[in-house]
């Protein structure tokens, strides 16, 4: 059965730091892409960052960057995300995520979707 | 960045009826469209990718179709657990979502 559990999150003033982890069980973590993305309370879904299986390509969305690192494991089975300059807007569940490739013929192009998720973990940036 | 926009952002149904929301993106993105449900306080979860192949172990009452800009996912006969939030995402480029369909009960 495959498992991504989170870890990490909690409460902290802005302008601190927190690290996110995930530990995935299931399937063989080193062959996959995985992500972060995160939820704010009653709002909707914004992918935060991918890393390749192999960590050599790392994305960022525009509003993270400069501030989150995500890195990986693979010897641990296990994600993380560090959050650095931390702002009220960053107060979401973030979730640990595989995001699995395909190849589309008809485009000679590769898309991608979500399809394992974990439960999520709160970050919460106040004062 | 592709915007996505789902319409409506709320609808009301009863068990048993067929609904569709609709996706669109502010440019083209081929059949890059994927489509997550969201029940209360949990994770999403894959129902469709490519627009249109159904995610392993979805029920086959989960459809969807388009290409493009405009997009549908079809529940054809409502069950409890479909009482849910829905989002659209295209994967052309940088990840984004739409910004969910609530389905509630009648």
């Amino acid at each position: 059965e495959v498992e991504l559990v989170e870890s990490g999150g909690g409460l902290v003033h802005p302008g601190g730091s927190l690290r996110l982890s995930c530990v995935v069980s299931g399937f063989t973590f080193s062959n996959y892409v995985m992500s972060w993305v995160r939820q704010a309370p009653g709002k909707g879904l914004e992918w935060v960052s991918s890393i390749s299986s192999s960590s050599s390509t790392i994305y960022y969305a525009d509003s993270v960057k400069g501030r989150f690192t995500i890195s990986r494991d693979n010897a641990y089975n296990s994600l993380h995300l560090q959050m650095n300059g931390l702002r009220a807007e960053d107060t979401a569940v973030y979730y640990c995520v595989r995001r699995l490739y395909y190849y589309a013929a008809f485009d000679y192009q590769e898309g991608s979707y979500f399809d394992y998720w974990g439960r999520g973990t709160l970050v919460t940036v106040s004062s | 960045d592709i915007e996505m926009t789902q319409s409506p952002s709320s609808l009301s149904a009863s068990v048993g009826d067929r609904v569709t929301i609709t996706c669109r993106a502010s440019q083209t993105i081929s059949s890059f469209l994927n489509w997550y449900r969201q029940k209360p306080g949990k994770a999403p979860e894959l129902l469709i990718y490519a627009s249109s192949s159904l995610h392993s172990g979805v029920p086959s009452r989960f459809s969807g179709s388009g290409s493009g800009t405009d997009f549908t996912l079809t529940i054809s006969t409502l069950q409890p657990e479909d009482f849910a939030t829905y989002y659209c995402q295209q994967s052309q480029t940088t990840p984004s979502f739409g910004q969910g369909t609530r389905l509630e009960i009648k």
